[in-house]
């Protein structure tokens, strides 16, 4: 069965440190998104991703994040420097058109920033 | 600003009760509402919902939306251990989809 996948799994950084989480989402979806959980809380939207630019952002994503497609495969979050409060884990999700059908969620990218 | 509300935010129940899960939601450009199961890591689907009054089932889950009054309820029946859970609604707008804080429901044996 087709899935989104994500890497690493686990990232531990310093504080003010650039990161890169990785998503491949599956392969004929047209829509990506970031979303954040930080423990014990919400699930949070970051931004939504279709047709090579960003179609949504939340007010969490600010300057210090950045999107990328570098290729037909990949699909890229950054955190330019990252503070404490960036630590959560980090889901991906795509899904093949809005309103047709479920977003399909990868395992999440927990990220610790000390 | 869009909202999603789930409520209660956490239950207790034993095997064998019924629970109602709610959702209520103030979203422009409404789309479509998703439920979500979370046990460990990623959220995994359940049911998505565009038209009110049409319930959806699968196995003891079932699941309706009002979208007059703007509200979805997510029923478990016969809960068993492995039901214990966070439960997600999840709301889909125009661009993006937000989701609630989620309901706790721990199933004791």
């Amino acid at each position: 069965e087709p899935e989104v996948t994500q890497t690493p799994s686990h990232q531990v950084t310093q504080m003010g440190q650039e990161v890169i989480l990785r998503c491949v989402p599956i392969s004929n979806h047209l829509y990506f998104y970031w979303y954040r959980q930080i423990l014990g809380q919400k699930v949070e939207f970051l931004v939504s991703f279709y047709n090579n630019e960003i179609s949504e952002k939340s007010e969490i994503f600010d300057d210090q994040f950045s999107v990328e497609r570098p290729d037909g495969s990949n699909f890229t979050l950054k955190i330019r420097s990252t503070k404490l409060e960036d630590s959560a884990m980090y889901f991906c999700a795509s899904r093949t058109g809005t309103n047709t059908g479920e977003l399909f969620f990868g395992e999440g990218s927990r990220l610790t920033v000390l | 600003e869009d909202k999603v509300v789930q409520s209660p935010l956490s239950l207790v129940v034993h095997e064998g009760d019924t629970v109602t899960l709610n959702c209520s939601y103030e979203v422009t450009n409404f789309r479509s509402l998703l439920w979500y199961k979370q046990e460990k890591k990623a959220p995994t689907f359940l049911f998505m919902l565009t038209s009110s009054g049409i319930e959806k089932k699968s196995g003891r889950l079932s699941s309706i939306l009002d979208k007059k009054e703007l509200f979805s309820i997510l029923n478990i029946t016969a809960t068993q251990t492995g039901d214990s859970a966070v439960y997600l609604c999840a709301v889909e707008a125009l661009h993006d989809m937000r989701f609630g804080a989620g309901t706790r429901l721990t199933v004791k044996p």
